[in-house]
């Protein structure tokens, strides 16, 4: 089956530690996105990738990092620097780069700083 | 002001109405248009896509723009408990690479 896989689905992080979310999809996508979701705010764009090794900061980039080396993979990194990262992270991809592209999500990991 | 707004709801509706889900946006700009329905702890999924203004229907759903006034609807016919969830609105500009921009959501709850 054709999809975008997110893992783990739970997470749990010290504050402190750096943690990293891993997104695969086997749609052969071009794009590839990391958004944040909190209670009552709608999804927020932190980075997206439209091509291998290259990627840009989306609205709220500080406090993560990512990288794109193959075309099915975008793990997102939630550094110590992110000051509230407790949120609902959500990846998407779409087959092309503009904005005709469906975006197909993930089903989300749920990050929780104890 | 907010470049989309969305009532966030909850909006509750018995089983068979006729629903009416709706966003206003600010960017002109704005040339695509989206609805996503979102399960409690899932991922979006895309109900309807249109360009532009006008209306597009796909079974029980129907989307509307209308882009003088900067308003988008959804609409769900006769609907059903399973239609239960946060309905997202998205949109963006023509003309290249452009990044979606979501309202945050309304909650739609359908009793039997």
């Amino acid at each position: 089956d054709g999809g975008i896989t997110q893992s783990p689905k739970y997470l749990f992080r010290k504050e402190g530690q750096n943690v990293t979310l891993s997104c695969e999809q086997n749609l052969n996508h071009d794009a590839m996105y990391w958004y944040r979701q909190d209670p009552g705010q709608g999804l927020r764009l932190i980075y997206y990738s439209q091509i291998v090794n290259d990627f840009q900061k989306g609205d709220i980039a500080e406090g993560y990092s990512v990288s794109r080396e193959k075309k099915e993979s975008f793990p997102l990194t939630v550094t110590s620097a992110q000051k509230n990262p407790t949120a609902f992270y959500l990846c998407a991809s779409s087959i092309g780069r503009d904005s005709l592209s469906e975006q197909f999500f993930g089903p989300g990991t749920r990050l929780t700083v104890l | 002001q907010k470049e989309v707004e969305q009532d966030p709801g909850p909006l509750s509706v018995p089983e068979g109405a006729i629903v009416s889900l709706n966003c206003t946006y600010s960017n002109s700009a704005f040339q695509y248009f989206m609805w996503y329905r979102q399960y409690s702890r899932k991922g979006p999924e895309l109900l309807m896509y249109t360009y532009s203004s006008g209306n597009k229907e796909d079974g029980r759903f129907t989307a509307q723009v209308d882009k003088s006034s900067k308003y988008i609807s959804l609409f769900i016919r006769d609907s059903q408990p399973s239609d239960s969830a946060t309905y997202l609105c998205a949109m963006s500009a023509a003309g290249g690479y452009s990044t979606l921009t979501f309202g945050k959501g309304t909650m739609l709850l359908v009793s039997p």
